[in-house]
């Protein structure tokens, strides 16, 4: 079956611009994360949703960064009036309910700042 | 809270020798534990996980890992390298408990075959 998608897989926003980032995650997929990866670093986690409930939002950097979940399906992480700092690759996994299972990975937004 | 500590941001082998990948790990309730491989502007894939059970993990591509409780250990191994073996590879915690899924990875580790 399909896997992860996400797009685009490469933005270049001026700095101050807003930018959206989209996630469709593997079907019937409960749980869905975002990550963002610096350049050179591990992935490290934003925020979490369970269905259209966002659980976690403790590794978002600013409120300049909003993630929504709508419908339970498809996620669009926000980062609004970009930086410099926010040049990064933004990676979205999904995974079935329960404790054990593994979180399957996108291919990435490779997100620059100019 | 977690962390992880992967040894060795480079690390080279020659191409039919051991591949030996460190991975340490703290973790203030039992962890499950995962090795995600990275190519070249692709996406994480899980290559194994330690949840409860058996301690020695077997994973695609011939790839095996050990949680070793006393040594807050997770090594990755592999008996012979293989040139598409070239990548970067991550270790990561996550808690046991139900409720809290998210992943923590360490730095990250890159290993290059040498031919």
């Amino acid at each position: 079956g399909a896997g992860v998608s996400q797009s685009p897989r490469y933005k270049v926003a001026k700095r101050g611009q807003d930018v959206a980032l989209r996630c469709d995650p593997i079907s019937g997929h409960v749980s869905l994360f975002w990550y963002q990866q610096a350049l050179g670093q591990g992935p490290e986690f934003l925020t979490y949703f369970q269905n259209e409930a966002q659980l976690d939002k403790s590794g978002l950097p600013s409120d300049r960064f909003f993630a929504e979940r709508p419908e339970g399906s498809v996620s669009t992480l926000k980062i609004q009036r970009t930086q410099q700092e926010d040049s990064a690759v933004y990676l979205c996994a999904s995974s079935r309910s329960g404790v054990s299972h593994e979180q399957y990975f996108g291919p990435g937004t490779r997100l620059t700042v100019t | 809270a977690q962390s992880v500590t992967q040894l060795g941001s480079h690390v080279s082998v020659s191409e039919g020798a051991l591949v030996l990948l460190r991975c340490n790990y703290s973790s203030s309730v039992p962890p499950y534990l995962f090795w995600y491989v990275q190519y070249p502007n692709q996406g994480l894939q899980l290559l194994l996980k330690y949840t409860t059970g058996a301690t020695l993990v077997k994973g695609i591509n011939g790839f095996e890992a050990e949680f070793k409780k006393s040594e807050t250990s997770f090594h990755l191994t592999k008996p012979s390298a293989h040139m598409s073996d070239a990548a970067e590879y991550f270790c990561a915690v996550r808690p046991s408990n139900f409720g809290n899924e998210k992943l923590t990875f360490g730095t990250g580790t890159r290993l290059t075959i040498i031919p």
